[in-house]
């Protein structure tokens, strides 16, 4: 089983160039997380899904938009992105809230300039 | 709602001393809590986590945590730190009910000499 896989792992953008970042799970896992982590501030929940053709807004969901058209997939973008964007983002996914373990992707390092 | 608070950004110890990092949280209801391990460039994994059972928990790597309800806290603690340990931690919590999220703290950096 690969987990949580996240593409791409690097990438820089212009402000206001748009892009989508993709996670996959192979855990058949029924809620997928966004997070973006920044120094000294730990990690954020930017969206998350509580199944497929499902999302909410998290912690701080301005600037991003998300879909989950299917149950292995969560998709995040950015349509016009900005410096403050620069983040490295992480996917989570989890079989329920409360008790169960999050399982994290290895990062998006996204840099906007 | 649910916080943490992590004291201390960075902590240094030398090889085969006593780990302790430490976390307080803050909540209206009895707590989950977490500890979760971040390796240099890689993603988050979990060391271990308390759900309202015992209220000493052990986790991976040597690594445990005491749930102390009249003090608040989630320290977690490892006898002999080994040059491995170092990684960034962080603890987080949240509530049993519902669909509560996960609210990390702002991670601590360990940093082990030989």
């Amino acid at each position: 089983n690969a987990g949580v896989t996240q593409t791409p792992k690097f990438r820089v953008l212009k402000t206001g160039q748009s892009m989508t970042l993709l996670c996959a799970q192979d855990m058949n896992h029924e809620y997928m997380y966004w997070y973006r982590q920044d120094p000294g501030m730990g990690l954020r929940l930017i969206h998350y899904s509580v199944g497929e053709g499902t999302t909410a807004k998290g912690e701080v969901p301005d600037g991003y938009n998300v879909s989950r058209l299917k149950k292995q997939n969560f998709l995040l973008g950015l349509e016009s992105a900005a410096p403050s964007q620069t983040s490295v983002y992480f996917c989570a996914s989890s079989n329920r809230p409360g008790t169960d373990t999050q399982y994290f992707g290895p990062g998006t390092r996204l840099t906007v300039l | 709602a649910q916080s943490v608070t992590q004291l201390g950004s960075h902590v240094s110890v030398s090889e085969g001393a006593l780990v302790l990092l430490r976390c307080n949280y803050s909540s209206s209801v009895p707590p989950y809590l977490f500890w979760y391990v971040q390796y240099p460039n890689q993603g988050l994994q979990l060391l271990l986590k308390y759900t309202s059972a015992a209220t000493l928990v052990k986790g991976i790597n040597g690594f445990e945590a005491e749930f102390k309800k009249s003090e608040t806290s989630f320290h977690l603690t490892k006898p002999s730190a080994h040059m491995s340990d170092a990684a960034e931690y962080f603890c987080a919590v949240s509530a049993p009910m519902g669909f509560q999220k996960l609210v990390f703290g702002t991670g601590t950096r360990l940093l082990v000499s030989p």
